[in-house]
């Protein structure tokens, strides 16, 4: 079975800085896609970024980057410029390529960004 | 356009009632998750409803829970005899599962059920 398996429960920013927050992930599967959720305490859950696994080119969202390693079955997030509105619950998550469409989700990274 | 949209938002409800959640995707996205969110604990895959497929069930927790889908749209999770451990906020989140697409899943706002 897969699991995602997010290391740091907390971590903290000063603003302006870069912040990189890891994740690791078990498969035996090939092709699958990754993925980093945000959820603010509004509790909505939102897209970071995604990557698909067949890429090797990492997936870049204006100040989101991932380093994909998938060798090392990695995927850590990396946000520069860190602003306020980026505190939040950082969630990875992965999901197979076959029938089974289900997310499997580390446990969370709470962010705190400092002024 | 608008997003996933989920009723109520918050619901209280008495040991052994029964509590109705509701779901409305994206228009257009045929396919629909339902997912439990446990304080402290990850994301918990309940169900999943593809179309006109048979749902995958795989992930509810014992036969209290049930859900359905009325027409391919709006989708109602069903918890009967609620426990206190079924305490937990609710997500649900749709896709416009594309054959070879990255299948993004997108996600509502949430039910925070407490169970007292």
């Amino acid at each position: 079975a897969q699991t995602v398996t997010q290391s740091q429960p907390e971590m903290s920013v000063q603003e302006a800085e870069t912040v990189t927050l890891s994740c690791t992930y078990d498969t035996s599967e090939s092709d699958y896609y990754l993925f980093w959720y945000k959820q603010p305490p509004s509790r909505q859950m939102i897209l970071v970024i995604r990557q698909e696994a067949y890429k090797q080119q990492n997936a870049t969202e204006n100040r989101f980057s991932v380093n994909f390693q998938k060798a090392a079955k990695s995927f850590s997030l990396k946000i520069s410029d860190s602003q306020l509105g980026d505190a939040a619950m950082y969630f990875c998550a992965y999901k197979g390529s076959g029938n089974n469409r289900k997310l499997i989700w580390g446990l969370g990274t709470s962010l705190a960004v400092n002024p | 356009g608008a997003g996933v949209s989920q009723s109520p938002s918050n619901k209280v409800t008495e040991k052994g009632k029964d509590v109705e959640l509701r779901c409305d995707p994206i228009s257009g996205h045929t396919a629909l998750y339902w997912y439990r969110q446990s304080l402290g604990q990850g994301l918990e895959f309940l169900i999943y409803f593809q179309g006109n497929s048979a749902p995958d069930k795989s992930g509810l927790p014992s036969d209290r829970f049930s859900a359905e889908r009325t027409g391919g749209s709006v989708s109602t999770l069903t918890i009967q005899r609620t426990q206190q451990e079924d305490s937990a906020v609710y997500l649900c989140a749709s896709s416009p599962s594309k054959r070879g697409g990255t299948e993004t899943q997108y996600f509502g706002p949430g039910t925070r059920l407490l169970v007292l």
